[in-house]
């Protein structure tokens, strides 16, 4: 069935280091890729996407990397700041109109 | 622009009782989805309502219902609660694919806090 996990469930990275979090989907049909950011508290918020037919796209701050060969989602942060600390998840949709379908989520902690 | 916001922030029911949580989108926001948080599953997908149909649907038993009204204002409700049904309940709200932005441009509300004791 459709799954979408994580690899490590906390990363602990020094500040002002880059981090990344990663990923791996299990349905080769998913079209898109979401990333999204939740704080203490707070319900999950957009980061950054990526389609399937692209293997980069960069943000602020934020780049995904996408390895459909191996089925691999990564979100790489640069320069790791206080208010990164937070649950990322990933996520996967087959299509625009389609349910999402979360990960199970990664814990950052920023260490000074 | 106010953001998603829900009603009630926390809740405390017991087992059996029923509840019934609210969600109002962003202004001009049709799309509304509830998901599931638990530490054990995560987020899961519950429904997803566009212009007050239900448009796609989890994987969650019959007891696990939703509607949304005319303003698109949503609610969702929880009969015969089980003690397994304590979760964070998330709200997120999108334009809606009709419009040509993607379903999962959504902003999510602060969740409703449920403990059936």
């Amino acid at each position: 069935g459709e799954s979408v996990g994580l690899h490590l469930p906390t990363l602990s990275v020094q500040e002002g280091d880059n981090s990344i979090i990663n990923c791996a989907y299990s349905n080769s049909a998913s079209d898109y890729f979401i990333w999204y950011k939740q704080e203490s508290g707070k319900g999950p918020q957009f980061i950054i996407d990526i389609r399937s037919n692209m293997d980069k796209r960069q943000g602020k701050r934020v780049t995904v990397l996408l390895n459909k060969t191996v089925k691999h989602l990564s979100l790489q942060i640069a320069a790791t700041q206080p208010g990164d600390s937070a649950v990322y998840f990933c996520a996967e949709t087959p299509n625009r109109d389609d349910k999402i379908i979360f990960g199970k989520g990664t814990r950052l902690h920023i260490l000074p | 622009k106010a953001g998603v916001t829900q009603t009630p922030r926390y809740l405390i029911k017991t087992r059996g009782q029923q509840v019934t949580l609210s969600c109002s989108p962003i202004s001009g926001h049709r799309s509304v989805s509830w998901y599931q948080q638990t530490p054990g599953q995560g987020l899961q997908f519950l429904f997803e309502y566009f212009s007050e149909t239900q448009r796609n649907k989890g994987n969650f038993p019959g007891r696990f219902s939703g509607r949304q009204f005319s303003n698109s204002r949503s609610e969702m409700n929880v009969s015969t609660l089980e003690l397994g049904d304590s979760a964070l309940y998330l709200c997120a709200s999108s334009l809606g694919a009709t419009t040509g932005v993607v379903l999962y441009e959504q902003y999510f509300g602060p969740g409703t806090r449920l403990t059936v004791t």
